[in-house]
Order: structure tokens, then sequence, then C-alpha cells
């Protein structure tokens, strides 16, 4: 069975600052999709980064970047130059080639402070 | 990405009462829908999956005949929640997956409050 694993419950940092949010998983399959969704007070879940297992290259959209380490079973995302929006819940989701269920981890609850 | 839609927003209904919430899609075709519930400060919690045509897959724990999913075509499903109790209180979201290139999008989610 697949798991997804959040060990920061909340997290909290100052604007502008960098912070890392982590997420490490566990499966036997080869051919996986592994994303960040963010879900802000509204409770819409919105797709921040999504990595193809097959890829060696970390996925990078604007100021969020993860660290996948295959190896490791590990998907950490980082958030560059941080803002009072990026406020909100984070989640890590596992998908496989193939499947079509999600894989959530329990989530980061992100504060930025200005 | 695409338009998704739930309806009601949010609800609040009395003790026993029945409770239909949709999950429609203006401009995608699901093959696979999710339906979803989150707890406070929880991560969201897979209830069932449908295909449209066919009856759903619910997780273990699930009762079916509380919660009856209806995925009446590639647009449109339906979580109706029968008999509810305060327990049943929670927060549904509906996951979409299907597309050309299997793409997946959420619906805004239901806020339920039952009293």
């Amino acid at each position: 069975a697949q798991t997804v694993t959040q060990s920061q419950p909340e997290m909290s940092v100052q604007e502008a600052e960098t912070v890392t949010l982590s997420c490490t998983y566990d499966t036997s399959e080869n051919n996986y999709y592994l994303f960040w969704y963010k879900q802000p007070p509204s409770r819409q879940m919105i797709l921040v980064i999504r990595q193809e297992a097959y890829k060696q290259q970390n996925a990078t959209e604007n100021r969020f970047s993860v660290n996948f380490q295959k190896a490791a079973k590990s998907f950490s995302l980082k958030i560059s130059d941080s803002q009072l929006g990026d406020t909100a819940m984070y989640f890590c989701a596992f998908t496989f080639q193939g499947a079509q269920k999600l894989v959530f981890g329990q989530g980061t609850r992100l504060t930025i402070n200005p | 990405g695409a338009v998704v839609s739930q309806h009601p927003s949010r609800v609040i209904c009395k003790s026993g009462t029945s409770v239909k919430i949709e999950c429609r899609s203006l401009d995608f075709q699901a093959t696979t829908m999710f339906w979803y519930r989150q707890f406070p400060k929880q991560s969201l919690m897979l209830m069932a999956t449908s295909n449209e045509g066919s009856k759903a897959t619910y997780e273990q724990g699930v009762e079916k005949d509380k919660f009856l999913i209806n995925h009446a075509s590639l647009t449109l499903s339906t979580l109706t929640v029968t008999s509810a109790h305060p327990e049943d209180s929670s927060f549904y979201i509906c996951r979409l997956w299907g597309g050309n290139y299997n793409e997946q999008f959420f619906g805004p989610g239901t806020r339920l409050t039952v009293l």
C-alpha cells in the first residue's frame, strides 16, 4: 500500500523568507507522480507543483520548487520569497501510473507572518 | 483548467433529513469522479469512486446506503447524505479525473452542517 507522510503539522515563517515543507512516501511502484496541493482558507484545492518520478530534474513553478530524492522517497517543497498569500494548508499527494486515486499526506499548516 | 462547481456551497440541515450535493463540470468530461470528506484541520479522506453509469465503489468504513452517489453523466455527479446526523457535518469535496491527458480537477467543496 502507498503511504504519504508529512511530519510537520504546522510551520510559521516571516514574509520574504524561504520555507521548506517535508514529505516522504512509500511505494513499490516505479512509475508514479507526486503533487503538492495548496488549500487556502477558501478550502479550494490548488495544484502547486507536480513531479513525474521518471524525470530526474526537479520541478519548478516560479517561487515553488521541489527537491525530489527518489531513492530516499522524499519530496520536499521549497517556497522562496514567501508571501502572505502563501498562508494555507499544504498537502503532499501521490498517484501511480494507471491509477486514478490520490493518496494524501496529513497536511502542513503554513503561516506567513508580516 | 476546467471549471468545476459544487452546489450548494454551504448547507445547514436538521438531523434526520437528506441532503444532495452536486458536482458539475462545465467544460471537462470526467471518466471518474471521487468524493472526499474533510474534517477540520485534517486531510482529505476518500469516500468513494464512481465511473459514469456504474455503481460507485466505496472505501472501507463508508456506508453505501448512507452516502448515495450517482454519476449520471461525464459532467455531473451527486452525493446524497441520507438521514444526516451531526457527525456527518464536514466539508465534502469532489475530484474529477479524465480527459485526453488524464487530468484532474477539484470542486470548491460543500460545507455541510447538521444540527
